[in-house]
């Protein structure tokens, strides 16, 4: 079956623009995260949801950080007025409730 | 809070073992974790562990010792492929989110 997709791979934004990143679960994953990872570190968690349910959001770094999941499968991570930063892979995970989170290969954020 | 402590980077020989070890320290621990990441690509999942001992798939085991805060993860019969970043987490008491340590970059080499 199919994996976790993201869309777009690879963003490149100028400082102060919105950008918006897809990620398309799992079919029937309940459980969504969105992780940042900078280069050579580990994943570091943003955001939980579990349908449309937005359980967590512990991790987001600022307000102008933004995410949904309208209809409990596709998710949107948006931010806003972007900074320097924000440039980071931004990895998509979803889960069978709380069993193992399965990655999809990211965004590539690049702000200038 | 947590902290996860792993290796930056170790090197190994193509056939040989290599261990890879994380100690952790959490306020909460609901399982461990083992990623495998290569360059550029999503994180992969190799093996998990929520009670201490050693579980075994394939070339890959990995081993958790919940009183110490220490986990190991063997690899046998190392092929280039291997040549990857390795990423140790832990699942918090929610069991929602992961905690990723920096992740050991093991190169394999011939």
């Amino acid at each position: 079956g199919a994996g976790v997709s993201q869309s777009p791979r690879y963003k490149v934004a100028k400082r102060g623009q919105d950008v918006a990143l897809r990620c398309d679960p799992i079919s029937g994953h309940v459980s969504l995260f969105w992780y940042q990872q900078a280069l050579g570190q580990g994943p570091e968690f943003l955001t939980y949801f579990q349908n449309e349910a937005q359980l967590d959001k512990s991790g987001l770094p600022s307000d102008r950080f933004f995410a949904e999941r309208p209809e409990g499968s596709v998710s949107t991570l948006k931010i806003q007025r972007t900074q320097q930063e924000d440039s980071a892979v931004y990895l998509c995970a979803s889960a069978d409730g709380q069993e193992t989170q399965y990655f999809g290969p990211g965004t590539r954020l690049l702000v200038l | 809070g947590q902290n996860i402590d792993q290796p930056t980077e170790m090197t190994a020989t193509e056939g040989a073992i290599v261990q890879i070890n994380c100690t952790y320290q959490t306020s909460g621990f609901n399982g461990l974790f083992w990623y495998q990441q290569h360059a550029g690509e999503a994180p992969t999942f190799l093996s998990y562990n929520v009670l201490d001992g050693l579980e075994e798939k394939g070339r890959f085991s990995s081993f958790l010792s919940r009183s110490k805060g220490y986990s190991y993860l063997l690899l046998k019969e190392l092929q280039m492929k291997d040549s990857a970043s390795y990423l140790c987490a832990v699942r918090d008491r929610s069991g929602n989110k992961l905690v990723f340590g920096a992740g050991t970059i093991l190169r394999v080499k011939s």
